[in-house]
């Protein structure tokens, strides 16, 4: 069964300050990573996927198969980055197209 | 557009009670996918609808069942309620392909309690 873990709950950095939110997968298969972020009051919005390789709002994530990761990187935080992030995991199977969400990441930029 | 829309926003049941949450998706986009995000967790999937057919499940007791309407709508029903399905209720639309993952434009939610 597909897994995806986000060992740190609550990330707080300075503005300014790099910022690096750890995700890490189990899979058997070929895996789509994606990472989805909830900003105060709004709805859960795409940030970023692996295959697109683009980076979005500064923050990049690069897929390592080796170490199974899928770590979300930004070299100067913002103050507009707090934010819940969760890094999701697709199963394409048999049609299916669901989701498999780790348990999120609260970060928050202190000024 | 007003994006993916779920009512109602908040709902109150009491153990044992049925329970049907709605949900319309973006104008144009065929599938309608289901989550449950219990407080402290990332959203967990339970089913996914496209062209009215039940194209995936997650793992979800037989108490939970939905279906989707020629227009693209989708209701989400939940049997015999118990305390544990207390939970903010996400559907999400998409468009549909058969290899791949299309991006999910997700509702804002219904919040369900179970007293």
């Amino acid at each position: 069964a597909q897994r995806v873990t986000q060992p740190e709950k609550l990330l707080s950095v300075f503005k300014g300050a790099p910022v690096e939110l750890k995700c890490n997968y189990s899979y058997s298969g070929s895996p789509e990573l994606f990472w989805y972020v909830q900003y105060s009051r709004q709805r859960l919005q795409l940030l970023l996927r692996h295959i697109s390789r683009e980076s979005i709002k500064g923050f990049t994530a690069d897929l390592n198969k080796g170490e199974t990761s899928f770590h979300l990187k930004k070299p100067f935080a913002q103050e507009e980055d707090s934010a819940m992030y969760y890094c999701a995991l697709s199963y394409s199977g048999g049609g299916a197209d669901g989701l498999t969400f780790g348990k999120g990441t609260h970060l928050i930029i202190q000024p | 557009d007003a994006g993916v829309t779920q009512s109602p926003t908040h709902l109150i049941k009491t153990r044992g009670q049925h329970v049907t949450l709605r949900c319309s998706p973006i104008s144009g986009h065929k599938s309608v996918s289901w989550y449950q995000q219990v407080l402290g967790q990332g959203p967990q999937f339970i089913f996914q609808y496209y062209e009215k057919e039940e194209r995936g499940r997650g793992n979800f007791p037989d108490r939970f069942s939905a279906r989707q309407f020629p227009n693209y709508s989708s209701e989400l029903n939940v049997n015999a309620l118990l305390l544990g399905d207390s939970a903010l209720y996400l559907c999400a639309s998409s468009l549909f392909r058969t290899q791949g993952h299309t991006e999910a434009f997700f509702g804002q939610g219904t919040r369900l309690t179970v007293v």
